[in-house]
């Protein structure tokens, strides 16, 4: 799996977006863009994941730029809940390696 | 379905006894993936299966790991002896086909003394 590269940390007002980057620039043509989240004590949460175009949930937003090299995805309206790190994960879909390998992610504080 | 569900959420015990983790993966799901998690080393793979057969266990640190799935519905972590550098929490995962979306359970905190 291609590796990532995002913040260590960052820092959101509470009702702003969140927008948190990720670089992947050696992805891979069949590999897809996931991210979750790991609240404080608990299990990592599955949030999004994408291809090549935007994707929207309940949840997030993922924005793929179109050289598939970075993405960001976007809290619209942050929580103190969103209080989290992040994971920036790619991995390819049909393949006999179907492993998830989890990098060091991004503190997100929302903060009041 | 209730989730992923682990056993126990919590154990201490002492340096040289064996521990038995557990692990019920959701219903239907065909992959089932074994993590530790400390500050220092982050969330780890430990070892990951298919269909109940282990697929990568690359990451199982040393020879006193072992990890087993007898049926579709239940997978152990086994330490034996355990060492206070076990002390972390293990965390089982599962997931439906190749490219869909992992479910993590609580996770066990594993204390070593």
């Amino acid at each position: 799996d291609a590796k990532t590269t995002q913040p260590t940390s960052m820092d959101c007002a509470e009702g702003r977006a969140a927008n948190l980057p990720c670089n992947h620039s050696t992805i891979s043509g069949n590999e897809y863009v996931y991210w979750y989240r790991q609240i404080h004590s608990q299990g990592p949460q599955y949030i999004i994941h994408g291809l090549k175009n935007n994707e929207t949930n309940e949840m997030a937003s993922l924005i793929i730029t179109e050289d598939r090299k970075s993405s960001t995805l976007i809290l619209p309206h942050a929580t103190l809940r969103d209080t989290a790190v992040y994971y920036c994960i790619v991995r390819a879909h049909l393949t006999d390696n179907n492993d998830m390998r989890f990098g060091a992610g991004t503190r997100l504080t929302v903060k009041p | 379905d209730a989730g992923v569900i682990q056993s126990p959420r919590h154990e201490v015990t002492e340096m040289g006894q064996e521990v038995t983790l557990r692990c019920k993966p959701i219903s239907g799901h065909d992959y089932l993936f074994w993590y530790r998690q400390t500050m220092m080393r982050g969330l780890e793979l430990l070892i990951y299966f298919n269909n109940n057969v282990p697929i990568d266990d690359s990451g199982m640190p040393e020879d006193r790991f072992s990890a087993k799935m007898p049926n579709a519905s239940f997978s152990t972590l086994k330490i034996q002896p355990s060492e206070p550098r076990d002390s972390a929490v293990y965390f089982c995962a599962s997931r439906y086909r190749q490219g869909a979306e992992a479910f993590f359970g609580q996770g066990t905190r594993l204390t070593v003394v």
